[in-house]
């Protein structure tokens, strides 16, 4: 079958460092996707990774190992518009996504 | 641009009641989607087309329609709203850009069917 898993819910500190994992078993693999998404607002696209390795922009990077079935998105020096979701999504071999339930990420002073 | 436009935002309905959400994209995208988004769940595909006049199921189809006539705009239906159709609906669109298939999301309506 399909699956995403990711942690349902981190609190990190602001300034502070923090790592979301996914794991992901799909039916083929064309991509690892992130996106983010603000309570009551649409997700909005963050990185995409399809070979292995880090892909840094900016303040969020995201990595990849596809032997693994496993991506983490790294987030430096939090801010407090930081607080969100993070969805994980695997693109299959249909190039169709599968979605993680969402990692909600809050920051605190 | 205004990108990825959806209404209504907000609506409650009593089952058994029909209505239709709007989607519409001015980016020129071919593809377009229908996802709801449940809590705990990730978001799920209800209906995709890749062009216009074209259509297809996605994961959760049952219980909705959808149409294509125009490349801009993709039109989600419920004959007989049932509360299991109680969600946030995301319109999105999207092009391939470096192999990828990134998705541009609408703003979501919220439906409430009691």
């Amino acid at each position: 079958g399909q699956n995403i898993d990711q942690p349902t819910e981190m609190t990190a500190t602001e300034g502070a460092i923090v790592q979301i994992n996914c794991t992901y078993q799909t039916s083929g693999f064309n991509g690892l996707f992130w996106y983010q998404q603000h309570a009551g607002e649409a997700p909005t696209f963050l990185s995409y990774n399809v070979l292995d390795g880090l892909e840094e922009k900016g303040r969020f990077s995201s990595f990849l190992s596809r032997s693994k079935g496993y991506s983490y998105l790294l987030l430096k020096e939090l801010q407090m518009k930081d607080s969100a979701s993070y969805l994980c999504a695997s693109m299959d071999s249909n190039y169709q996504l599968i979605w993680g339930a969402g990692t909600k990420l809050i920051i605190k002073p | 641009n205004a990108g990825v436009t959806q209404t209504p935002k907000f609506r409650v309905l009593k089952t058994g009641q029909s209505m239709t959400l709007l989607c519409a994209q001015d980016m020129n995208h071919e593809y377009m989607y229908w996802y709801r988004q449940d809590p705990g769940m990730g978001l799920r595909l209800i209906h995709y087309s890749v062009g216009e006049g074209t259509t297809a199921k996605g994961e959760v189809p049952d219980g909705y329609n959808v149409s294509r006539l125009k490349k801009q705009n993709f039109l989600l239906g419920l004959e007989s709203a049932a509360p299991s159709q109680t969600s946030v609906y995301f319109c999105a669109s999207s092009v391939v850009w470096s192999g990828a298939n990134v998705l541009t999301f609408g703003a979501g309506s919220r439906l409430t069917v009691l």
